[in-house]
């Protein structure tokens, strides 16, 4: 299948490990941002949003962090199991605009280990 | 529901050739896009489509055509293959909603063409 690429940093967890998985957004005018689960041979998949008025959001096993005063957002995942082995990245765009307004991060591959 | 479906799924190509990956979504979605994702790049944003008969330029659109003449067909037009144009192609479709709304979560990916240039 396709692959997201070569270089990506990795992050390696044992399963039933939380895991924290770290992006930094460059433009002070995001308002919106998303994280994003790619596995081998796959296209990109959803997996949680969060906008700007917020600084964490729940979803199932998912929790996302932002913090806007260092423009870093991160992925925690808890009890990490081997489905979970996947690309991740985050997007950042302005709320109420398109997904055409969109800029994709490069990725960290999380790899778990039994 | 098929989804976001993408044709080819590995296509090699020589140099100065032409081709067309095609892409079709059955959800309805009037926005649909075209991406290309490169080893240590985020996606990039090639062409997209508010509705049928329009488009509109992304980031990177030297080099590929597209056109929209239904709702549910998004095809992109390579017109003289380069080795520059080796990559992993993604189409993606999702329902635009009213102005102030976003959308983006909406966004289904298709499961994407790998495309060599030799």
């Amino acid at each position: 299948g396709e692959s997201v690429g070569l270089h990506l940093p990795t992050l390696s967890v044992q399963e039933g490990d939380n895991s924290i998985i770290n992006c930094a957004y460059s433009n002070s005018a995001s308002d919106y941002f998303i994280w994003y689960k790619q596995e081998s041979g796959k296209g990109p998949q959803f997996i949680i949003d969060i906008r700007s008025n917020m600084d964490k959001r729940q979803g199932q096993r998912v929790t996302v962090l932002l913090n806007k005063t260092v423009k870093h957002l991160s992925l925690q995942i808890a009890a990490t199991q081997p489905g979970d082995s996947a690309v991740y990245f985050c997007a950042e765009g302005v709320y109420g605009g398109t997904a055409s307004k969109l800029t994709f991060g490069t990725g960290t591959r999380l790899q778990v280990t039994l | 529901n098929a989804g976001v479906t993408q044709t080819p799924k590995f296509q090699v190509l020589k140099t100065g050739q032409s081709m067309t990956l095609q892409c079709a979504q059955d959800m309805n979605h009037e926005y649909m896009s075209w991406y290309r994702q490169d080893p240590g790049m985020g996606l990039r944003l090639i062409h997209y489509s508010v509705g049928a008969g329009i488009t509109d330029q992304g980031e990177v659109p030297n080099g590929y055509n597209v056109s929209r003449s239904t709702t549910e067909d998004f095809p992109l037009r390579l017109l003289s293959a380069a080795p520059s144009q080796t990559s992993v192609y993604f189409c993606a479709s999702s329902y635009e909603g009213l102005a102030g709304e976003s959308s983006y979560n909406e966004q289904f990916f298709g499961p994407g063409t790998r495309l060599t240039v030799l």
